[in-house]
């Protein structure tokens, strides 16, 4: 139990569906990320909220809509995904954002991740 | 080119052995952090390193980060099935943005 919870933990939608993921987390934290792991590539930030405000767009495409009605919850709506979006989408929070202080409670804890399939 | 760089990207161990992963920065690291994956799965906070010449360790595994601050290496002893996994290192290169290596595929032979 890594008190980040993330479901559906698997997903298969066609490229015309519309369909969000949903995480959770029990921490008390009050930051939350969305990171996209595809094959062979480099973990991806997508989106960064902090105290439900929206700080990270790391030049995500629209197809991928995120929202964040509270500090313990995180949704991203997906809509017309391509293929190439297939990937696992990991959801994780913190206790505070990092800025240029490195401290314990900026690391992130990683909830189990939703295998996406775009078909 | 990838910024952040993980060696070996692969790496099959005999259980009971040493071995360690690096994870090498062409620029200074203001702080790395160690996750472990288990495949398909989510990342498991392993260590955060700050200072130069750091290190830290949590049950058999001891992460250090060099004086230089561009280079930390991740050493597990006496391996065991259960280190079986994707290791990857996070650190900050530029902005306020975490940077992960690709990661290093760990499997222990029985």
């Amino acid at each position: 139990e890594t008190g980040v919870t993330q479901t559906p933990r698997h997903l298969v939608m066609g490229m015309t569906n519309k369909k969000s993921l949903k995480c959770e987390q029990h921490l008390g934290h009050n930051a939350m990320y969305w990171y996209k792991q595809s094959a062979k590539k480099p973990l991806e930030l997508m989106f960064v909220y902090n105290f439900k405000e929206q700080t990270e767009n790391n030049s995500v495409p629209s197809r991928f809509s995120p929202e964040c009605p509270n500090s313990s919850h995180l949704f991203l709506h997906l809509h017309t995904l391509q293929p190439e979006d297939s990937a696992l989408y990991l959801c994780a929070s913190s206790q505070d954002i990092r800025y240029d202080i490195w401290r314990p409670g900026t690391e992130a804890f990683f909830g189990q991740g939703t295998r996406l399939t775009v078909v | 080119s990838q910024e952040l760089e993980q060696s070996p990207q692969s790496l099959i161990v005999q259980e009971g052995k040493n071995l360690t992963i690096n994870c090498t920065s062409s620029k200074t690291l203001y702080g790395l952090y160690w996750y472990k994956q288990k495949y398909g799965e989510g990342l498991i906070f392993l260590m955060m390193l700050q200072k130069g010449g750091e290190e830290k360790s949590h049950e058999k595994i001891t992460a250090k980060l060099d004086e230089k601050k561009q280079q930390s290496s991740l050493h597990i002893t006496a391996s065991q099935p259960s280190h079986a996994g994707i290791y990857l290192c996070g650190a900050d290169l530029r902005d306020d943005k975490i940077i992960f290596g690709k990661g290093t595929r760990l499997h222990i032979l029985p």
